[in-house]
């Protein structure tokens, strides 16, 4: 059974500084994997979607890697803004379901 | 173009009543799928439609059920509702072109069961 895990829960920095997510699943047969952006009582945004024969994506100030043999993925967010505040969540897509993580909750301080 | 689009935004129900949720998906898209988020289980697949037939079921009882439409419109259906069936539900559609599956989510309803 796949099973994604977000590393940390929650995280906080000052306004400027570059910081890294992380996302572990346990079964590398998938499809794909996709980053999402979640702001409170909303929706999920999509940031980032990594086919599995690609080992990166990037749009703007992120980048997302891929390294489906040891199962791990991390999003790379470059000089935070407050804006970027929100929770981030990973998923995997193993077959015809997605599979979350539980996500970071990001809190970037001006 | 208009993204996803899901009706009500708001909902509240008592316990033992039954609800319907809309979803429209991203033009062009065929296939749809529907996902239960509460604080304590995240978020949880529930199913997935794709031209109008069920693709894809999540570990849910037999009172949560859905259907699609010809015109990939979709709605999900919770018979006899529980309190622990207040969450967030989301729809996601997506085009599945040449292999490629990325889903695009609606804002959400809301449920609260009294």
């Amino acid at each position: 059974k796949q099973e994604v895990t977000q590393i940390p829960a929650a995280l906080s920095v000052p306004e400027g500084e570059n910081l890294v997510l992380n996302c572990s699943f346990t079964d590398s047969a998938i499809y794909n994997l996709q980053w999402f952006r979640q702001d409170p009582g909303k929706g999920l945004t999509s940031l980032l979607l990594i086919q599995s024969s690609q080992r990166e994506q990037t749009s703007g100030r992120l980048n997302a890697s891929l390294d489906k043999s040891s199962g791990r993925s991390t999003l790379y967010i470059a000089a935070s803004q407050p804006g970027d505040s929100a929770t981030y969540l990973c998923a995997v897509r193993p077959y015809n379901d997605m599979r979350f993580g539980a996500g970071t909750r990001l809190t970037v301080k001006p | 173009k208009a993204g996803v689009t899901q009706t009500p935004r708001y909902l509240i129900k008592t316990r033992g009543q039954q609800v319907t949720l809309s979803c429209s998906p991203i033009s062009g898209h065929r296939s749809v799928s529907w996902y239960q988020q509460t604080p304590g289980q995240g978020l949880q697949f529930l199913f997935e439609y794709f031209s109008e037939t069920q693709r894809n079921k999540g570990n849910f009882p037999g009172r949560f059920s859905g259907r699609q439409f010809s015109n990939s419109r979709s709605e999900m259906n919770v018979s006899t509702l529980e309190l622990g069936d207040s969450a967030l539900y989301l729809c996601a559609s997506s085009l599945e072109l040449a292999g490629v599956y990325e889903q695009y989510f609606g804002p959400g309803t809301r449920l609260t069961v009294t």
